[in-house]
């Protein structure tokens, strides 16, 4: 059954450190979506991509956040400068067009110290 | 108004039970509708859409009441490994692609 991967699982990193998470989403889905959950909280929207360009993004997107679909497969999102409040679960996930449920990866936890 | 608001419960049931959970959301403009179950620090995953008509999906029926902006899940015959967080999910409409997801509830199913 395809799936959405993500990598890598868990990434420790220090405050104001450049992150970058990766995901390969469904290969025939169109819509690509961040996510993140912090802990104990709500899954919250981060950004959504399709059509190689950015369709929505939440408040917590600001700059200095960014996303990418560099060739065919990967989707990835960039943290410039860590700080300690984006310590949480990053969730990618893609569906296909229409009416249809999003499908999401294992998750990446990130933990800023 | 919360976006999507659920009880986050939780919801203490024996084995068998039959449980329903509740949801509402705030835009009329909404055009799609699902109920996704998350384990502990794992992934949402998606458990049924939900129609205008209702839908079942074996001891799973959803509904959706567009007038009051109202859904729900129920969960009959309660096996344990249910015990998981419920999360409504909401397309905002066409023009949006985002899901906006309710905090969840709660539900521990017991022996």
């Amino acid at each position: 059954e395809p799936e959405v991967t993500q990598t890598p699982s868990h990434q420790v990193t220090q405050m104001g450190q450049e992150v970058i998470l990766r995901c390969v989403p469904i290969s025939n889905h169109l819509y690509f979506y961040w996510y993140r959950q912090i802990l104990g909280q709500k899954v919250e929207f981060l950004v959504s991509f399709y059509n190689n360009e950015i369709s929505e993004k939440s408040e917590i997107f600001d700059d200095q956040f960014s996303v990418e679909r560099p060739d065919g497969s990967n989707f990835t999102l960039k943290i410039r400068s860590t700080k300690l409040e984006d310590s949480a679960m990053y969730f990618c996930a893609s569906r296909l067009r229409g009416p249809t449920g999003a499908f999401f990866g294992q998750g990446t936890r990130l933990t800023v110290v | 108004r919360k976006e999507v608001e659920q009880d986050p419960g939780p919801f203490n049931v024996p084995e068998g039970a039959t449980v329903a959970f509740n949801c509402t959301y705030s835009n009329s403009a909404s055009q799609s509708f699902f109920w996704y179950r998350q384990d502990c620090r794992k992934e949402p995953k998606l458990l049924m859409s939900v129609y205008s008509s209702g839908n079942e999906d074996g001891r799973f029926t959803a509904q959706l009441n567009r007038a009051s902006q109202y859904i729900s899940l129920l969960i009959r015959d309660s096996k344990l490994s249910d015990s998981a967080t419920y999360l409504c999910v909401v397309n905002q409409g066409d023009s949006s692609y985002k899901l906006i997801f309710g905090s969840g509830t709660r539900l521990l199913v017991r022996p």
